[in-house]
């Protein structure tokens, strides 16, 4: 039982650089989204999508381009990246009717 | 907006002693209230959650925590704390009405000395 994973899970870039992080869960979850985790802010949500081609944003979503167009993926890409980016970034997910979210175990990013 | 403010980003205590991690929200409506803990370098797990029924919790690890409406509040709680408590505790809200996403608070991180 995956459940849900995230690669990679170390990430280096440098700034001006498009990177994309990877989110996949295996239980069939309407609903998936990515939040940042950064000191002092816990964790804010940059995108989230309540099922297949239905996307909406959080937060703090600029700079941050997401696409779902299956069910179990949520694709998380910068565009171009800048050193505000520098952050660990989580994915999660939840079925519909039911309150809670499951995370990944997280990507860690550094925009050099 | 609903917003969620943790009282202390580091809280220490000795094993064996109580543990009291403080959790306030602010919401126009009753909320759906949770607990998650982030070992190092891990994801988030679910200590616990409040969603409208019995206003004491319990959850993994002999964690509970207490809704207190008239206060706002939702803290976490352990009789006596164990070295493998140490870790990062996350409060969240949501709010069934509107989409149910989360708001997390800013977490607090807690240490057992032995």
């Amino acid at each position: 039982d995956a459940g849900i994973t995230q690669s990679p899970r170390y990430k280096i870039t440098e700034t001006g650089r498009q990177v994309t992080l990877m989110c996949h869960q295996t239980w069939s979850h309407s609903y998936m989204f990515w939040y940042r985790q950064d000191l002092g802010h816990g964790l804010r949500l940059i995108y989230y999508s309540a099922a297949a081609d239905i996307t909406d944003k959080g937060e703090v979503p600029d700079g941050y381009v997401v696409s779902r167009s299956k069910t179990e993926n949520f694709p998380l890409t910068l565009e171009s990246a800048t050193r505000s980016q520098t952050s660990v970034y989580f994915c999660a997910s939840r079925a519909t009717g039911q309150e809670t979210q499951y995370f990944g175990p997280g990507t860690r990013l550094l925009v050099l | 907006a609903q917003s969620v403010t943790q009282l202390g980003s580091h809280v220490s205590v000795s094993e064996g002693a109580l543990v009291l991690l403080r959790c306030n929200y602010s919401s126009s409506v009753p909320p759906y209230l949770f607990w998650y803990v982030q070992y190092p370098n891990q994801g988030l797990q679910l200590l616990l959650k409040y969603t409208s029924a019995a206003t004491l919790v319990k959850g993994i690890n002999g964690f509970e925590a207490e809704f207190k409406k008239s206060e706002t509040s939702f803290h976490l709680t352990k009789p006596s704390a164990h070295m493998s408590d140490a870790a990062e505790y996350f409060c969240a809200v949501s709010d069934p009405h509107y989409g149910q996403n989360f708001v997390f608070g800013p977490g607090t991180r807690l240490s057992v000395l032995p």
